[in-house]
Order: C-alpha cells, then sequence, then structure tokens
C-alpha cells in the first residue's frame, strides 16, 4: 500500500496570502494524484486530478505542481471560503490511498 | 448533475453486518466509464477506500477489508450497495458513496451517512 504523507498539518494564515500544500508518496505515482477539499460536516471536494489539472469549477487560484513522490498545491491568494482540509490522493496503485491532511486556518 | 444519496442504519450491533444502499440520479451506473465506489472517514483512520464495482461487475476491494465486505450494482434500480459483515467499533465511521473516474479520482460524492457500531 502506497503511503501519502502530507505537510503541515496545520498551516495558518491570513486571508490574501499564499499557501503551499505538500504531499509525498512512499513510491512513484507518476501523475496519478488527485487534491480534494473538505470543510466541516461536508464532503470533500475534487479540485485536482492528473497532479495539475483543475476539475470544473476549481478557482484559477488553486494550481496542482509535481510528479513521482512529491506534489505541491498552491493556493496564490486565500479567500475566506478556502479555509478547509486538503487531502491529496493517489490513483497509481490499489489499494487508492489518501493522505492525512492538511488543515488551512485562519491565521 | 450526478447526485448519491446513502441510506441504511445508523447504528448498529457489533458482530452484525452493515448494509448501506445508495442511490443514484442524474446519471446511469450502466456507463462503461466510471466506477461506483465506498470510502469511510473516521477519526482514527482518515480516509478509506473500501472497495469498487464496475457496470461489467468487476471489483476490487481493499485488502484490509476484503474479507468483510461486498458490493453490488442494481442496474435497474440505478442504486448500488455496501455490506460489510462482523463489524466492531473500528468500524465506526462517516460512510460515502462516489462516483470514481475510471481513472481513480472522484468527481461526485454523497452527503455520507454517519455509521456507529455499538451495543
Amino acid at each position: 500500500e502506497i503511503l501519502m504523507t502530507q505537510s503541515p498539518a496545520t498551516l495558518s494564515a491570513s486571508p490574501g496570502e499564499r499557501a503551499t500544500l505538500s504531499c509525498r508518496a512512499s513510491q512513484s505515482i507518476n501523475s496519478n494524484l488527485a487534491w480534494y477539499q473538505q470543510k466541516p460536516g461536508q464532503a470533500p471536494w475534487l479540485l485536482i486530478y492528473g497532479a495539475s489539472t483543475r476539475a470544473t469549477n476549481t478557482p484559477a487560484r488553486f494550481s496542482g505542481s509535481g510528479s513521482g513522490t512529491e506534489f505541491t498545491l498552491t493556493i496564490s491568494s486565500l479567500q475566506s471560503e478556502d479555509f478547509a482540509v486538503y487531502y491529496c490522493q493517489q490513483y497509481n496503485n490499489w489499494p487508492l490511498t489518501f493522505g492525512g491532511g492538511t488543515k488551512v486556518e485562519i491565521k | 448533475q450526478v447526485q448519491l444519496q446513502e441510506s441504511g442504519p445508523g447504528l448498529v450491533k457489533p458482530s452484525q453486518t452493515l448494509s448501506l444502499t445508495c442511490n443514484v440520479s442524474g446519471g446511469s451506473i450502466s456507463s462503461g466509464y466510471y466506477s461506483w465506489t465506498w470510502i469511510r472517514q473516521s477519526a482514527g483512520k482518515g480516509l478509506e477506500w473500501i472497495g469498487r464495482m464496475y457496470p461489467s461487475g468487476r471489483s476490487n476491494y481493499n485488502p484490509s477489508l476484503e474479507s468483510r465486505v461486498t458490493i453490488s450494482l442494481d442496474t435497474s434500480k440505478n442504486q448500488f450497495s455496501l455490506k460489510m459483515s462482523s463489524v466492531t467499533a473500528a468500524d465506526t465511521a462517516v460512510y460515502y458513496c462516489v462516483r470514481e473516474q475510471w481513472l481513480g479520482y472522484v468527481d461526485y460524492w454523497g452527503q455520507g451517512t454517519l455509521v456507529t457500531v455499538s451495543s
């Protein structure tokens, strides 16, 4: 099973700031990585797939990069609705696995 | 717009079988481009893939749960189901039914249903 490790566990930032979230895979997953956003009491919501392709309705301030084992989700300018938990997920190998999440909170 | 809605008991006794159904609207589960999948989320284990079923009948289950899990499709009702046997408190979680793209990422999620295992 591929282990997905996200860092930091919590990121404190102010609206308007840039946020950079990291995700590391225990072995190469090529570009088979997705990012999701989850708000309290809601299901996760797809932001990015293929490591860098924005899903439908994902704002342009969200961007993904990386391949192999190291990936990054960048939020260029944090909006109030962006404070949430973010998960990465690999779909290169079965079973598909998620990272433990990064909580982006208001500073 | 595809919508998924889970239904089933919110409380299951230890050693019994957990049964959940997912009703799908806005799209057919017979479409060959997707698989129909169950994921759960608990405080202890985070997000965990349970298994998937394709319209062809092919399935994949998480090896950690495979001996206790069955996923089935009912194309006549546009529904799919999860059965998990011999549950314990460790199976307490929010269970999501989802549509999984053929590549392996999820583009539609149900709202989730909390299942508590307790006597």
